[in-house]
């Protein structure tokens, strides 16, 4: 398969807790970027990191990429009820000639009030 | 700026019926992508069109195509449908000069009995 991994699948916290996701992926990219989905309506952008860049923040987010592992992580700290929702995480490969991103299989996050 | 628009936002079909939806993406913005999701696959490239012309195209058969209009709205038409075809079809556009983000529409959920 082309899409990247993402784990964990599905993570429960409490509210205020911290969330970690990661997503691997498979081959050279210009950027990555971040995307939440609420319960199957339209994709929302959350963060781009590109390729030559090791660490972004953006809010309450915050993005690592390692180029070398071909992995990624995203952060985000002192979750509230309302960031519950899917995360994926998206690859824009090197030798892409525009427009396709591969998705990985997403994070199912559930934060209880 | 008004988002990106997908009609019609639900579909009801009938297997080896043939169906076209639309999407009009934020004004500005050249280059539209479209995308499957289904909880088997997850999220799949379909087509991506700039200035009118397909750039990219994913692992999809023939039955799956698209166009873009001058004014840079976007079609896909599925011919032929079969129940596998039952999805969320999602568009979205961007500024494709510098490959960045993409802004996703609602998407339109596809059933095909």
């Amino acid at each position: 398969s082309q899409q990247g991994e993402e784990d964990p699948q599905a993570l429960s916290i409490q509210e205020g807790e911290n969330a970690t996701m990661n997503c691997s992926y498979k081959t050279s990219i210009n950027n990555l970027q971040w995307y939440r989905q609420n319960s199957g309506r339209g994709l929302v952008h959350l963060i781009l990191i590109r390729s030559n860049e090791r660490e972004k923040h953006s809010g309450r987010l915050r993005v690592t990429l390692d180029t070398s592992k071909k992995s990624s992580s995203l952060l985000i700290t002192a979750s509230r009820a309302a960031d519950t929702a899917s995360y994926f995480c998206a690859t824009d490969a090197r030798d892409n000639q525009g427009g396709k991103l591969i998705f990985g299989q997403g994070t199912e996050l559930s934060v209880k009030p | 700026k008004a988002g990106v628009t997908q009609t019609p936002r639900y579909l009801i079909k009938t297997r080896g019926q043939q169906v076209t939806l639309s999407c009009s993406p934020i004004s500005g913005h050249r280059s539209v992508s479209w995308y499957q999701q289904t909880p088997g696959q997850g999220l799949q490239f379909l087509f991506e069109y700039f200035s009118e012309t397909q750039r990219n195209k994913g692992n999809f058969p023939g039955r799956f195509s698209g166009r873009q209009f001058s004014n840079s709205r976007s079609e896909m038409n599925v011919s032929t449908l079969e129940l596998g075809d039952s999805a969320l079809y999602l568009c979205a556009s961007s500024l494709t000069v510098v490959r960045g983000e993409q802004y996703f529409g609602p998407g339109t959920r596809l059933t095909v009995t």
